[in-house]
């Protein structure tokens, strides 16, 4: 079973720019979360989709955003571009998407490293 | 941003050696996870722990859930080269459906 992907793996844009970033699931997984990994702040929860819905957010400023779509790929989107948001985004899906026991086991996909400048 | 007390730091050890770190938390969580990142990749989910008191292995990683629910820590017995890596804590609460608070991390050096 192929595992989560993302896309691009690497960016680099300029301050004021926007960007999209996509993530593919583990096939029939259905809630898919966003991660920020700084060497400052660490692994920071975004958000998360759950059958097409916003179903939790992190304390991120408006200019991060995401959608979910109807086959549970997600995309998120971030306006406005500041150098820091150069990060590693990270993208997890699981089975369920509910806080009982497995199979709600994340699996994340290998980041995509966006560069600021 | 909320981040979980994770401790070491950093470990320097020779391979062979047993590995003990661990997580502290000022709220409850419901269930804890260990994973491992390697670079240029994603978190690896090792372990994971969803009741007080739980401990689980997996081969040569042992994990446990705290009693008080704040705590938990990770051994990893006669380490290997391939165990290099940075290791994360991360906790989740009740309702909290799939927000995870991760640990600051520990980066683990094993010599051969």
């Amino acid at each position: 079973k192929a595992g989560v992907t993302q896309t691009p793996r690497y960016l680099i844009k300029t301050r004021g720019q926007q960007v999209t970033l996509s993530c593919s699931p583990i096939s029939g997984h259905r809630s898919v979360s966003w991660y920020q990994q700084t060497p400052g702040q660490g692994l920071q929860f975004l958000f998360e989709y759950f059958s097409e819905t916003q179903r939790n957010k992190g304390n991120f400023p408006g200019r991060f955003s995401g959608r979910q779509f109807s086959n549970s790929r997600s995309e998120m989107n971030v306006s406005t571009l500041e150098l820091g948001d150069s990060a590693l985004y990270l993208c997890a899906s699981s089975l369920a998407g509910t806080s009982g026991r497995a199979p709600d086991t994340q699996y994340f996909g290998p980041g995509t490293r966006l560069t600021v400048l | 941003g909320q981040q979980l007390n994770q401790s070491p730091q950093s470990m320097f050890i020779q391979e062979g050696e047993d590995v003990s770190m661990n997580c502290t938390s000022s709220s409850i969580f419901n269930t804890w996870l260990w994973y491992k990142q390697e670079p240029g990749e994603g978190p690896v989910l090792l372990i994971a722990l969803y009741k007080a008191g739980e401990l689980t292995s997996n081969g040569r990683l042992t994990a446990q859930f705290g009693i008080t629910r704040k705590d938990s820590f990770l051994n990893i017995s006669a380490s290997i080269p391939s165990d290099v890596g940075i290791y994360f804590c991360a906790g989740r609460s009740h309702g909290a459906t799939n927000k995870l608070i991760f640990g600051t991390g520990t980066l683990l050096a094993v010599q051969p």
